[in-house]
């Protein structure tokens, strides 16, 4: 496609569930992140994958957040068992080259709530 | 570690007033550093960037001018539009790193 696409859009779980969220990058990027945007805080980095190089886990806030990029491709963020402070965007970037040489360009996020 | 501080909205001004937005970081390395802007409904996009120190981004009629000696990356327009408004990130990059972003300014423009 044309730009970063992310699904679902938005998605709303019960507490203690698992989520998968998927971002499709865009073709021949190699450098992929993921960020959460929650009200009044800002953009918080998450993970990063360059290339084949193992990932920058980070910035995941604890060991219920994994993330996967299969082929050096698509990439699924899960989280296990959800918990409502977990509720918010969650925002796929990707980049041709890593971010601080080249631009990188955003999805539209998944907005996740967790009731 | 790399943080960026921006100045808290809403910033609320009338149609054709001065903008700036104010931005300073603290890095690790030898930042890049960005503005990026999110529309109403839309993705975060690319405003504009400056690699080195004083460098001038510019897009829009927006710019920003990279000052290392005051660790600054403000934002500004000579004469907003409605059309402006959005939330403005202040974001930094060091090297191969992922980008470190500010908490983002919700920019307001009235006609």
């Amino acid at each position: 496609g044309a730009g970063v696409s992310q699904s679902p859009s938005n998605k709303v779980t019960e507490k203690g569930k698992d989520v998968e969220l998927r971002c499709d990058p865009i073709s021949g990027h190699t450098a992929l992140y993921w960020y959460r945007q929650s009200l009044g805080q800002g953009l918080e980095f998450l993970i990063y994958f360059q290339g084949n190089s193992a990932p920058d886990k980070s910035g995941l806030p604890s060991d219920r957040f994994s993330a996967e990029r299969t082929g050096g491709s698509v990439s699924t963020l899960t989280i296990q068992r959800t918990q409502q402070e977990d509720s918010a965007v969650y925002l796929c970037a990707s980049s041709l080259a890593p971010s601080g040489y080249t631009e990188a360009f955003f999805g539209q996020g998944t907005r996740l709530t967790v009731v | 570690g790399d943080s960026v501080t921006q100045m808290e909205g809403p910033v609320t001004l009338s149609e054709e007033a001065f903008l700036t937005i104010n931005c300073t970081y603290t890095a690790t390395g030898y930042p890049s550093l960005f503005w990026y802007v999110q529309y109403p409904g839309e993705g975060l996009q690319l405003l504009l960037k400056a690699t080195k120190a004083d460098d001038k981004g510019s897009n829009k009629g927006f710019e920003a001018t990279y000052r290392k000696e005051t660790t600054s990356f403000h934002l500004e327009k000579g004469s907003v539009q409605v059309s402006d408004s959005a939330v403005y990130f202040c974001a930094l990059s060091v090297s191969a790193d992922g980008l470190t972003f500010g908490k983002g300014t919700h920019l307001i423009i009235q006609p």
